[in-house]
Order: C-alpha cells, then sequence, then structure tokens
C-alpha cells in the first residue's frame, strides 16, 4: 500500500484570509514545541516555539496554541499572504536529550492570490 | 553571517559510492544535527553532536558516520551509498547557549540521488 507519508494535510485559503494548521503531537512528555516553515527547495525556516508551561503564544502576524489535555498544536497565520505558501512542520522535543526533535508530517499550505 | 551552509548542492553517487557531506554553522552553536528528508515526510534525526567532542545517534544513523570536526563543523559520510539513502540532507545547529529548549536553525540542504 501507499505511504501515508505521499499524502500530506493540504490547506488552501485566499490572500487575505486567516489559516489555521494544526498538529497533534506524539508524546505526553513532551516540553518544548517549534513550527517550521519550509519553502521548495529550502530548509525548514523557525516561525515560533512555545514552552509546555505556556498555551499560547504570538509572534508578527503568527499565534501557536497548545493544548497539553489533547496532545494538539496549531498555528494560526493571520491575513495570510502568496508569500505564506509552503509546507508547515511541527516539532516537538522531550525528554533529557539535548535539542533531538521529532518532526510531525507536514501541512502544505497554498494561497491563492 | 551566512548561518548554517552545506556543500554539495546536490549529488549523484552509484551503489557503493562513497562521499562526504560538509556542514559549517558561524553562529558559534554548541549542538549540530544531521537529518534526512524524504519525498512527503518531516525530517527524521540521523545524527546528532551536542558539543564539540560527542556525538550520539539519532532514529536513523545505520549507514552513516560522522565527525565533530571542532565547533563550526559537522560532517556526514556515507561510506557504501544505497539506493535507500536517496533524500535530500539538513544539517541544523542550536546554541549558543547550550540550554535544551533552544531552536534549530537549518542549512540549505544537500540531495543526494544513488543510481
Amino acid at each position: 500500500g501507499e505511504s501515508v507519508g505521499l499524502h500530506l494535510p493540504t490547506l488552501s485559503v485566499q490572500e487575505g484570509d486567516n489559516s489555521i494548521i494544526n498538529c497533534a503531537y506524539s508524546n505526553s512528555a513532551s516540553d518544548y514545541f517549534i513550527w517550521y516553515k519550509q519553502e521548495s527547495g529550502k530548509g525548514p525556516q523557525f516561525i515560533i516555539d512555545i514552552r509546555s508551561n505556556m498555551d499560547k503564544r504570538q509572534g508578527q502576524r503568527v499565534t501557536v496554541l497548545l493544548n497539553k489535555t489533547v496532545k494538539h498544536l496549531s498555528l494560526q497565520i493571520a491575513a495570510t499572504q502568496p508569500g505564506d505558501s509552503a509546507v508547515y512542520f511541527c516539532a516537538e522535543n522531550f525528554g533529557t536529550s539535548y535539542g533531538k526533535l521529532t518532526f510531525g508530517q507536514g501541512t502544505i499550505l497554498t494561497v491563492h492570490p | 553571517n551566512a548561518g548554517v551552509t552545506q556543500t554539495p548542492k546536490f549529488q549523484v553517487l552509484k551503489t557503493g559510492q562513497s562521499m562526504t557531506l560538509q556542514c559549517a554553522q558561524d553562529m558559534n552553536h554548541n549542538s549540530m544535527y544531521w537529518y534526512r528528508q524524504d519525498p512527503g515526510m518531516g525530517l527524521r534525526l540521523i545524527y546528532y553532536s551536542a558539543s564539540e567532542g560527542t556525538t550520539d545517534k539519532g532514529e536513523v544513523p545505520n549507514g552513516y558516520n560522522v565527525s565533530r570536526l571542532n565547533k563550526r563543523e559537522f560532517s556526514l559520510r556515507l561510506e557504501s551509498a544505497a539506493p535507500s539513502q536517496t533524500s535530500v540532507y539538513f544539517c541544523a545547529s542550536r546554541g549558543p547557549y547550550g540550554g535544551r529548549l533552544e531552536t534549530q536553525y537549518f542549512g540549505p540542504g544537500t540531495r543526494l540521488l544513488v543510481l
């Protein structure tokens, strides 16, 4: 059968709309979470992070929400622009191992002008 | 300040050939990482170096070796390349304070095709 990994979740929005990208993380002991943006042919780029002692953090046009009860992380992008089109990954860190991140599958965001 | 740089950008190998992927960072970071990314997938950790002089296995270390040459440089070696190692390889660094909860910064990637 096909690998689940070949069919990334996709989100299509119109320019100016707000976007919400969701991520279910795997380990209830995870204490640090990061959202990365990856444009075609480039490396992942840091967007925003959040520690487990917080449930919300805001940046410029982006907000990350953390719901530890259901192990859910979301990235909200306000007034989405065509330049926001990319694959978005969440990553979690848990345990004592320094900086070992576990990445989610990714979501493809397409912004239509 | 170039951040994280990787060479080469693209490489084609035949099965059984060896090569070394180079990575350097100029941010005075303590920790460095090698990941691979297969089509439609997230990144998987191959090896990491928490600080100069130390290296540890990640999630998918088989078929790879690493060297932390100095604080700036962390190389990944494929001794005998296999088609299953066709992937995009990313180097990342984190620091400079060495605290556990700090984000990683990624290089542009090396695209490797093994025939």
